[in-house]
C-alpha cells in the first residue's frame, strides 16, 4: 500500500527549531517530487515546499525562506523539513504529500509555536 | 505570485444536486489546475489534476473544466460522502498556491 507517514511535530517556542520526518512506502519516493503543505487550525491549505528527485531544485513559501529547509534521503525513501527560527504563525497541521501534482498526502503532524 | 479565488466560499445543496465550484487564476496557468477534497478531521484527498483527469479512484459524477485562468469542479447527483471542503491549486508556477476552499453543505 503506498503511504506516507509524518513524525516530528510538538510543541516549541518561539524561536526553537523541529525537523520534521515524512516516511514512504510503497513506492520508491527517489522518482518523485515531493512536497509539504501546511494547514493552520480552522485555515485553508498553504503550500510550503518542494523539492526535485535528486535535491537539486528546492522551493519555498516566502513566509518560511531562510528559515525551513526540505530535504530528502532517498536510500532511506524518506523527507524532511528543518524548521527554524519557529513563530508562533508557523503552528499548523503539516502534511507530506507525493509529487508537486499531488496525488498522495499523509495524515499530518501537528507544530504548535507557543511560549 | 498567482492569487487563487474560490466561489462561493460555502454552499448548501442536496443529495442528488448538481453543484459547480469556480476557481480563478489571476493570470494564465495553462491546464495546471487541481482539486482536492477534505473532509473535517481527515487528510486532503486528491481529486483532479490537468484541470480535468481524476486521480484512480475517484467516482466519475466528479469533473473538471476549464482552461487558462476559470476553472471549474462539478459534482453530478452529489452523494452523502461528498459533504466536504473542496480546494484547488495551482501548479503551473512556483509558488504553488491554493484557492481558499469551498465548503459544500447538506441544504
Amino acid at each position: 500500500e503506498v503511504q506516507l507517514l509524518e513524525s516530528g511535530g510538538g510543541l516549541v517556542q518561539p524561536g526553537g527549531s523541529l525537523r520534521l520526518s515524512c516516511a514512504a512506502s510503497g513506492f520508491n519516493l527517489g522518482t518523485y517530487w515531493m512536497t509539504w503543505v501546511r494547514q493552520a487550525p480552522g485555515k485553508g491549505l498553504e503550500w510550503v515546499a518542494n523539492i526535485k528527485q535528486d535535491g537539486s531544485q528546492k522551493y519555498y513559501v516566502d513566509s518560511v525562506k531562510g528559515r525551513f529547509t526540505i530535504s530528502r534521503d532517498n536510500a532511506k525513501n524518506s523527507l524532511y523539513l528543518q524548521m527554524d527560527s519557529l513563530r508562533v504563525e508557523d503552528t499548523a497541521l503539516y502534511y507530506c504529500a507525493r509529487s508537486h501534482v499531488v496525488d498522495i498526502w499523509g495524515q499530518g503532524t501537528m507544530v504548535i509555536v507557543s511560549s | 505570485d498567482i492569487q487563487m479565488t474560490q466561489s462561493p466560499s460555502s454552499l448548501s445543496a442536496s443529495i442528488g444536486d448538481r453543484v459547480t465550484i469556480t476557481c480563478r487564476a489571476s493570470q494564465g496557468i495553462r491546464n495546471a489546475l487541481a482539486w482536492f477534497q477534505q473532509k473535517p478531521g481527515k487528510a486532503p484527498k486528491s481529486l483532479i489534476y490537468a484541470t480535468s483527469t481524476l486521480q484512480s479512484g475517484v467516482p466519475s459524477r466528479f469533473s473538471g473544466a476549464g482552461s487558462g485562468t476559470d476553472f471549474t469542479l462539478t459534482i453530478t447527483s452529489l452523494q452523502p460522502e461528498d459533504f466536504a471542503t473542496y480546494y484547488c491549486q495551482q501548479y503551473n508556477i512556483f509558488p504553488l498556491t491554493f484557492g481558499g476552499g469551498t465548503k459544500v453543505e447538506i441544504q
